[in-house]
């Protein structure tokens, strides 16, 4: 079974500075993909980027990077340059074979001024 | 615009009583899903449909019934033997070729007094 570990319930940031988002994961498939999203209080989901197993680079999307490490079977989301606009709840997620998304139990960033 | 619809926004449904969410997306999408999440927790899958007249459970079907008559429209019915139905309910769609093809609804919050 696959599952998502995101060991960090909330953070603090001061705007204008960078963020790491840890996640972990566990499966024994060789093939699976990667994703973060962003829930602002509205509830809606927003994705913010994907990684597939097999990609070579890591991925990056914007002010969005992820920092993937298969040997240690993580992949941690880094926000550049926080904005207030950030502050929201942040999950991570997993999809192979039945590509129905595992999530992890988020990571709360609040931006500070 | 393409997208997905879940309605109502709000419910409120007295103990004991079924209720139906509902999910419709025009879009195109082979596959839909139904998750469910708790306050400040991530989500979990209740129900999938990867094609038109079949479905799977997910993680948490108990109480919960689906059906996929139309490829557009995937709703969820939460049944009486659903012990703890206040939640906030999630829908999404997906194409089948692209692993980051993922849309999710704006939610249903459900709650039962």
């Amino acid at each position: 079974a696959q599952k998502i570990t995101q060991t960090q319930p909330g953070m603090f940031v001061q705007e204008k500075e960078a963020v790491t988002l840890d996640c972990t994961y566990d499966t024994s498939d060789p093939s699976y993909g990667l994703f973060w999203y962003k829930q602002p209080s509205s509830g809606e989901m927003i994705f913010l980027i994907y990684q597939g197993s097999y990609d070579q680079q890591n991925a990056t999307e914007g002010r969005y990077s992820l920092n993937f490490q298969k040997a240690r079977k993580s992949a941690n989301l880094v926000i550049s340059a926080s904005q207030l606009g950030d502050s929201a709840m942040y999950f991570c997620a997993m999809t192979k074979g039945r590509r129905a998304l595992t999530f992890g139990s988020g990571t709360r960033l609040q931006v500070q001024p | 615009d393409g997208g997905i619809t879940q309605s109502p926004k709000y419910l409120f449904r007295k103990e004991g009583q079924n209720v139906t969410l509902s999910c419709e997306q025009n879009l195109n999408h082979d596959a839909m899903y139904w998750y469910r999440q708790d306050p400040g927790q991530g989500l979990r899958l209740i129900y999938y449909s990867q094609i038109v007249n079949d479905f799977q459970k997910g993680d948490i079907a108990e109480g919960y019934s689906v059906s996929r008559e139309k490829k557009e429209s995937f709703p969820l019915t939460v049944t009486s033997a659903q012990k703890n139905p206040t939640a906030f309910y999630l829908c999404a769609s997906s194409v089948n070729d692209r692993p980051d093809g993922y849309t999710f609804g704006s939610g249903t919050r459900l709650t039962v007094v």
